[in-house]
């Protein structure tokens, strides 16, 4: 079946260090991919997506490039903040279950800056 | 602020209580899912509704019962739940049937329960 591999951490940095976050994939066909991030005490917020091979997502400063040939999609961001400390989780929607089934989710990643 | 509200944010239950979770969402999402999260580990799918009908229930007890009122709405009941249920249970909706995979999942903020 899917399956999401993510680096489980905690990743603790400095505060303007440069962050990745990788993410492997195993899948049938095309699937979707996503990153979420979770801040304490909140629910699941959709970070960026790409739903083709070589898409880039970008939002907050934050990238990551949909790479069909190494089934990854890695995270990035240049500069992190203090406020970004948080649960950052990759996610697949597949075209197993016909995408009726939702979200396959990575084991989530503690990232934690520090001042 | 998120799209998908939930209701109430804490609950507190005994093992013989019966309460009930709500989710509400007004993007006009036909595809609505509950999840269970346990701290520190990814979100479980327990339910998903399309187009107001269940089309997935991953193998939940049967103290959890669902119910989809209406396209906006989407509801758990807890009934003789046990301590292990403690969790975060978590709401979400995404566009059309949720058969295009191309779309994302909305997430609520979760409601926190405990069951003493």
């Amino acid at each position: 079946g899917d399956s999401v591999t993510q680096m489980e951490g905690p990743v603790t940095l400095s505060e303007e260090a440069f962050l990745t976050i990788n993410c492997t994939y195993t899948a049938t066909g095309y699937p979707s991919l996503f990153w979420y991030v979770q801040y304490p005490g909140e629910g699941l917020q959709l970070l960026l997506k790409a739903t083709k091979a070589d898409d880039k997502g970008s939002n907050k400063g934050f990238e990551a490039t949909y790479r069909k040939e190494t089934t990854s999609f890695h995270l990035e961001k240049g500069s992190v903040q203090v406020s970004d400390s948080a649960v950052y989780f990759c996610a697949l929607r597949g075209v197993r279950g016909g995408g009726a089934d939702g979200l396959t989710f990575g084991k989530g990643t503690h990232l934690i800056i520090q001042p | 602020d998120t799209e998908v509200t939930q209701t109430p944010k804490h609950l507190v239950m005994g093992m013989t209580n019966k309460k009930s979770l709500k989710c509400e969402q007004h993007m006009g999402h036909r595809a609505m899912y509950w999840y269970k999260q346990k701290a520190k580990k990814p979100p479980e799918l327990m339910f998903v509704y399309s187009y107001e009908k269940l089309s997935i229930n991953e193998s939940v007890p049967s103290r959890f019962s669902p119910e989809c009122p209406n396209s906006s709405l989407l509801n758990l009941h807890l009934h003789a739940l046990q301590p292990e249920d403690s969790a975060l249970y978590l709401c979400a909706s995404s566009r059309g049937d949720g058969r295009s995979i191309r779309s994302p999942l909305h997430f609520g903020n979760g409601t926190r329960l405990t069951v003493t």
